[in-house]
């Protein structure tokens, strides 16, 4: 298995709908994981970190499950303004260093 | 200014030409890392220093050369770089580098904008 392995994508969903992504990854001792957003040829930008079963914050909800060993990110009630590539990152090595999916491409459309 | 600056934001460079990039973090964070994103791959961790100490150097080419004189500031010095090198290069900053004992937690990672670069 991949260090981190994402969705291939691209979603191309319509404005208003529910998505979901999905990440699996292959360390196990693995604690904290990210989702970071990265805009067309624009840097990341931390979107929710998850320490725990999950995290919550307006539309957005990270679940991680430990045992699959997978983190998925839902975005309810989608927005033109969500399309960008979202990366899942976990840390790996010694835990001293993060490793970055290949990201997910999401595009909402009008 | 705040968060992470990175310059210049967009260069072009021949192979024999020798350029560097400068980032900047305004975090108070002790750590700073330099990444590539090549067009359809994921981030590669190029250098990571903490404190100012060099403490990871991911098997990179020594014609890109990092510097770190100080906890805020950052730079890549590059010589007889070759095309394939064309990519974004993107400085991060984080509190601390690594984990925190037996947790096999990271800190957040802030990145810059990036340098476009393109090795004609």
């Amino acid at each position: 298995r991949k260090e981190v392995e994402q969705d291939p994508g691209p979603f191309n969903v319509p404005e208003g709908a529910t998505v979901a992504f999905n990440c699996t990854y292959s360390n196990s001792a693995s604690q904290s994981f990210f989702w970071y957003r990265q805009d067309c040829r624009k840097e990341p930008k931390l979107l929710m970190s998850v320490y725990s079963s999950g995290n919550e914050d307006g539309r957005f909800t990270a679940q991680l499950n430990r045992a699959s060993q997978y983190i998925s990110l839902l975005i309810r009630d989608s927005k033109l303004s969500d399309s960008a590539t979202y990366l899942c990152v976990v840390p790996t090595g010694s835990a001293r260093q993060l490793t970055f999916g290949s990201g997910t491409q999401l595009t909402v459309l009008p | 200014e705040t968060g992470v600056t990175q310059t210049p934001r967009h260069l072009v460079m021949g192979m024999t030409n020798k350029k560097s990039l400068k980032c900047e973090q305004h975090l108070g964070h002790n750590a700073m890392y330099w990444y590539k994103q090549s067009a359809k791959k994921p981030l590669e961790l190029m250098f990571v220093y903490s404190l100012e100490e060099r403490v990871e150097n991911n098997s990179v080419p020594s014609r890109f050369s990092p510097e770190c004189p100080n906890s805020s500031h950052l730079f890549l010095h590059l010589h007889t770089l070759q095309p394939e090198d064309s990519a974004l290069y993107l400085c991060a900053s984080s509190h601390e580098y690594g984990g925190t004992g037996t947790s096999f937690s990271t800190d957040t990672q802030y990145f810059g904008p990036g340098t476009r670069l393109t090795v004609l």
